[in-house]
């Protein structure tokens, strides 16, 4: 079946640093991607959103590439900060139902 | 609270026996999702309730795991006969009808023994 997946699973980045979170889909159908944040014991949490028909979105210190030629979407955090640190996962979905999700990332930021 | 609630938190029981877990969506939000993250992994879909639509099923892996939806909005998840595969954190979610995002609890962490 078609699933979203990640390059990295690990990526650590010094304090300051902007931080670059790379998604491959496969599914050409999904519609809306999405971005979120899981710290250890809590459910994800929504960064940020994008739908198929946009290239880039920009949210506070968070902005999400989507390059649908390729299939690749990415999180890109600015000035990473040590509350930063946790595991992105990003998700993909067709006609507003439920989301396919990739394995994640752990981002840890050094300090 | 203003967020998805969902209980226990944590819940230890033995293999064979019977558990279910309970999920409270935002108000006012009709659509509720039920998922699995098995420990290092992402979340894997198990079953979605819209409104009074007939709930998509599609994604629970045996016929022990049972969900109800009473009133159009608190949720229970029933794993019957739990077997130790089923050790994994439950997480739910709700969104309005027909949108995104999907606004997560904290989840209920299963250990069977």
């Amino acid at each position: 079946g078609e699933s979203v997946g990640l390059h990295l699973p690990t990526l650590s980045v010094q304090e300051g640093d902007n931080s670059i979170i790379n998604c491959a889909y496969s599914n050409s159908a999904s519609d809306y991607f999405i971005w979120y944040k899981q710290e250890s014991g809590k459910g994800p949490q929504f960064i940020i959103d994008i739908r198929s028909n946009m290239d880039k979105r920009q949210g506070q210190r968070v902005t999400v590439l989507l390059n649908k030629t390729v299939k690749h979407l990415s999180l890109q955090i600015a000035a990473t900060q040590p509350g930063d640190s946790a595991v992105y996962f990003c998700a993909e979905n067709i006609y507003t139902r439920q989301l396919t999700f990739g394995s994640g990332t752990q981002l840890t930021v050094l300090p | 609270g203003a967020g998805v609630s969902q209980s226990p938190s944590n819940k230890v029981t033995e293999k064979g026996k019977d558990v279910e877990l309970r999920c409270d969506p935002i108000s006012g939000h009709t659509a509720l999702y039920w998922y699995r993250q098995s420990l290092g992994q992402g979340l894997e879909f198990l079953i979605y309730f819209q409104g009074n639509s007939a709930p998509d099923k599609s994604g629970l892996p045996s016929d022990r795991f049972s969900a109800e939806r009473t009133g159009g909005s608190v949720s229970t998840l029933t794993i019957q006969r739990t077997q130790q595969e089923d050790s994994a954190v439950y997480l739910c979610a709700s969104s309005l009808e027909g949108q995104q995002p999907q606004h997560f609890g904290d989840g209920t962490r299963l250990s069977i023994l």
